[in-house]
């Protein structure tokens, strides 16, 4: 069945520095990819997303590319602030299973001054 | 600005209660979900629906139950509250069709107690 993989946290990087989490997944049709961002106390906020293969997703510095050749949709940004500080989670939907969303487990992510 | 609005933030209640989760949604959406998060392991469905009236089973329906009787409400009901049902619990609404491109507006969450 479908599902996704990302990385495990926590994550701990100082202000500035580069950001990858990577996230993979299976699916047996044809999915659209998802970053969503959590922060503290708060729901899940749609990041990006891509709907197809190699599409980029951009927001907020974030970037991820849809790679269907290594099933993967890495997130990445290249100068973290603390206010990045937050989870994020890799999602998927698959329009040949009713657009049911499929979500990793989430990765922590703390960036420290 | 769309939202998805559920009535609270915090709720502690006592085992064997009854307890209802609220969600509102003002998109006009026909799809709502209720996820319930746990640390490591991530998001998982309690049950969906498609249109009103209608509800389908998640991937951990035991010990719940939904009702949605108009299109922009969807509630939650534990029927018997335990301790074990402690969570954080995330209502999502989404637009059929888009809902694949467009993703899930979630709401703030419920962090439910039981004690």
């Amino acid at each position: 069945g479908d599902s996704v993989t990302q990385m495990e946290g926590p994550v701990t990087l100082s202000e500035e520095a580069f950001l990858t989490i990577n996230c993979t997944y299976t699916a047996t049709g044809y999915p659209s990819l998802f970053w969503y961002v959590q922060y503290p106390g708060e729901g899940l906020q749609l990041l990006l997303k891509a709907t197809k293969a190699d599409d980029k997703g951009s927001n907020k510095g974030f970037e991820a590319t849809y790679r269907k050749e290594t099933t993967s949709f890495h997130l990445e940004k290249g100068s973290v602030q603390v206010s990045d500080s937050a989870v994020y989670f890799c999602a998927l939907s698959d329009r040949r299973r009713g657009n049911q969303f499929y979500f990793g487990t989430g990765t922590s992510l703390t960036v420290i001054p | 600005d769309v939202k998805v609005t559920q009535s609270s933030r915090y709720l502690v209640k006592r085992t064997g209660e009854k307890v209802f989760l609220e969600c509102v949604q003002d998109m006009d959406h026909e799809n709502m979900f209720w996820y319930r998060q746990d640390p490591g392991l991530g998001l998982r469905l309690i049950y969906f629906s498609y249109d009103v009236k209608m509800k389908e089973k998640g991937d951990i329906p035991e010990g719940y139950s939904v009702s949605r009787e108009k299109k922009e409400r969807f509630s939650l009901i534990l029927e018997s509250a335990s301790t074990n049902q402690t969570s954080m619990y995330l209502c999502a609404s989404s637009s059929p069709g888009r809902g694949t491109n467009y993703g899930y507006t979630f709401g703030s969450g419920t962090r439910l107690t039981v004690v």
